[in-house]
């Protein structure tokens, strides 16, 4: 089953922050995040593999809550290169965890300068 | 440089003709994907393969059919198109099931008229 992402967009100001949520109905084994640019493949940023794991780097990170089944992906300070669609992929335990990922509509992120 | 390659890039088709979309990986993985990506609905995988000679449903197989001869190659093939399969098509890679992140190609843009 699709997870669920929110927000659908958001439109900020250069140097501001943003927060994506990702959820599912299922329990997860894994949640990769990626983004894509207008026209171009999506570009793999990370994966959470355990509960409670948090991962990235200063200013693009993520958190991976097992039990409520969700994640969400942080961007501090945002930079005008942030611009593009940012998908949730994820994992269940039912498929063994290699039958591929099951993506999110995802959401549109828009940087002003 | 290392990747995945797609092709033909852009292809337009008539209801009923048929073809092959070619994804060649050199990166030696074991995991290969189609997935199809329409405006609003996010990535929705085909068909997939964990390994040579392998090839497994995915969420929307009806009307498409793969073949992994080859370690690096994974083709997508479609019988006799219809209109509902104009989409861009991704083919993508992973050297783990489970724990790697998904290497994307560029794409192809298919209209079915």
């Amino acid at each position: 089953q699709q997870p669920v992402q929110s927000p659908q967009a958001v439109i900020l100001r250069e140097g501001e922050d943003a927060v994506i949520n990702c959820s599912s109905s299922k329990a997860l084994y894994s949640v990769h995040w990626y983004r894509q640019k207008h026209g171009e493949a999506p570009v793999f940023l990370m994966i959470l593999l355990k509960g409670g794991e948090q991962k990235g780097h200063e200013k693009i990170s993520a958190s991976f809550n097992e039990k409520k089944q969700q994640s969400s992906l942080y961007l501090t300070a945002s930079q005008l290169s942030y611009s593009g669609t940012y998908f949730c992929g994820t994992m269940t335990y039912s498929g063994g965890g290699a039958d591929g990922l099951t993506f999110g509509k995802g959401t549109h992120l828009i940087i002003q300068p | 440089n290392a990747g995945v390659t797609q092709t033909p890039k852009f292809r337009v088709l008539k209801t009923g003709q048929s073809m092959t979309l070619l994804c060649a990986q050199d990166m030696n993985h074991e995991y290969m994907y189609w997935y199809r990506q329409d405006p609003g609905m996010g990535l929705r995988l085909i068909h997939y393969s964990v390994g040579e000679g392998t090839t497994a449903k995915g969420e929307v197989p009806d009307g498409y059919n793969v073949s992994r001869l080859k370690k690096q190659n994974f083709l997508l093939g479609l019988e006799s198109a219809a209109p509902s399969q104009t989409s861009v098509y991704f083919c993508a890679s992973s050297y783990s099931g489970q724990g790697g992140g998904y290497t994307f190609g560029s794409g192809t843009r298919l209209t079915v008229v």
